[in-house]
């Protein structure tokens, strides 16, 4: 089993629409997880950190589930600028190496 | 501004070459990570570092050697053993711990060409 797991998709959905994206892990010691968006051709860069009680920033939210270990994330209203690919992160903490799920590829159609 | 930097930003290397791409951080980040992605692919781990003068092996080492000389410096040489180096490289820091604030920044990325 893969340390971290995520539908490469592509997810087509049309502008406006609510989408949802989730990424399994199987350390179960993990300590901190993260959502990263990655533009074609370029760095990825943090959309946000997951919180255990779960947390919302604008139209984005992040949720952890512990007992299943996963994460996911929803986009409600999507825009055209959120087309990209959405990165679940695993931290397990203490001197152990960030991992990287393969990324969920998002279009948002017009 | 604190952050980290790649250079060089585009590299062309000839077969059978060896070739060096810099990182560095000014962020006092004890771990350095260095990631390759190919195109409408995820991101591979070649060599990570938690502390200077230490580091580990990835998932896709060979080919690769990295040093950790230096706190804000994790160079990494692509050498000619790689059979396929062309590639987008990434590198990353991040404090390594158990709570918030353990996210890693990432450089700009560096794409080699083998020519």
């Amino acid at each position: 089993r893969k340390e971290v797991e995520q539908d490469p998709g592509p997810f087509n959905v049309p502008e406006g629409a609510t989408v949802a994206f989730n990424c399994t892990y199987s350390n179960s010691a993990s300590q901190s997880f993260f959502w990263y968006r990655q533009d074609c051709r370029k760095e990825p860069k943090l959309l946000m950190s997951v919180y255990s009680s779960g947390n919302e920033d604008g139209r984005f939210t992040a949720q952890l589930n512990r007992a299943s270990q996963y994460i996911s994330l929803l986009i409600r209203d999507s825009k055209l600028s959120d087309s990209a690919t959405y990165l679940c992160v695993v931290n397990a903490g203490g001197y152990q190496k960030v991992t990287f799920g393969i990324g969920t590829k998002l279009q948002v159609i017009p | 501004d604190g952050g980290i930097t790649q250079s060089p930003k585009y590299l062309f290397r000839k077969e059978g070459q060896n070739v060096t791409l810099s990182c560095e951080q000014n962020l006092n980040h004890d771990a350095m990570y260095w990631y390759r992605q190919d195109p409408g692919q995820g991101l591979r781990l070649i060599y990570y570092s938690q502390i200077v003068n230490d580091f580990q092996k990835g998932d896709i080492a060979e080919g690769y050697s990295v040093s950790r000389e230096k706190k804000e410096s994790f160079p990494l040489t692509v050498t000619s053993a790689q059979k396929n180096p062309t590639a987008f490289y990434l590198c990353a820091s991040s404090i390594p711990g158990d709570s918030s604030g353990t996210e890693a920044f990432f450089g700009q990325g560096t794409r080699l060409t083998v020519v």
